[in-house]
């Protein structure tokens, strides 16, 4: 199975602030099409998870656009250009490369 | 408005059966791949699986702690997702989420519905 490592595991921001999430994949994301089969979500409070980014740099719809994924192969980015209040919650990276597909451990974001 | 709505959760004795239903709306349900996720208290997300649209034949693929108890089925006809669940253990407890792709991009997810497994 793919192992995927998120750092940090905890996050304070202060609103206005950028963040930035790292996701690491034991083995490479990167497809022969070109598409790194990495998605990140965020699961706020008492929700279902919910789709921000995907294929790696990708933004699902109506996602605003301080937020982006960058990175190929095994390293990959979540920034948020400025936080939020409505922010807060969990994110995780998941894999799509191979199954079973898997997640990160989270990233806590939390406001300062 | 597209939307998933599970049902079917509740509580049961581990070793019994339950069959956790999903009904889709606001899209061509027959066009997609869908899949199951399950959230343990605590937890993250956990991939179930997924079964393909018809045009890729239906297929299905499962992790493998469920692999051999859980069946995923689809009646695009009705625009119903079904997770029939078999020999459940204690650590099948969780929130079960129905969700529209498969692979990448799992762009909607319903609100999920409670399994609990316990004597």
């Amino acid at each position: 199975d793919i192992v995927m490592t998120q750092s940090p595991l905890s996050l304070p921001v202060t609103p206005g602030e950028p963040a930035r999430i790292s996701c690491r994949s034991s083995q490479s994301l990167l497809r022969s099409n070109g598409y790194n089969y990495l998605d990140w979500y965020v699961q706020k409070p008492g929700q279902s998870p919910q789709l921000l980014i995907y294929l790696g740099s990708n933004r699902a719809s109506g996602v605003p656009d301080r937020f982006s994924g960058s990175g190929s192969g095994t390293a990959f980015t979540l920034k948020i250009s400025r936080v939020e209040a409505e922010d807060v919650g969990v994110y995780y990276c998941m894999q799509g490369q191979q199954t079973p597909y898997t997640f990160g451990q989270g990233t806590k974001l939390e406001i300062k | 408005e597209v939307q998933l709505v599970e049902s079917g959760g509740g509580l049961v004795k581990p070793g019994r059966s339950l069959r956790l239903s999903c009904i889709a709306s606001g899209f061509i349900f027959g066009d997609y791949h869908m899949s199951w996720f399950r959230q343990a208290p605590g937890r993250g997300p956990e991939w179930v699986g997924f079964i393909r649209s018809k045009v890729y034949g239906a297929t299905t693929d499962y992790a493998a702690s469920v692999k051999g108890r859980f069946t995923i089925s689809r009646d695009d006809s009705k625009s119903f997702l079904y997770l029939e669940m078999n020999s459940l253990k204690t650590e099948d407890t969780a929130v079960y989420y129905c969700t529209r792709g498969g692979g990448y991009g799992i762009d909607v997810w319903g609100q999920g519905t409670t399994v609990t497994v316990s004597s």
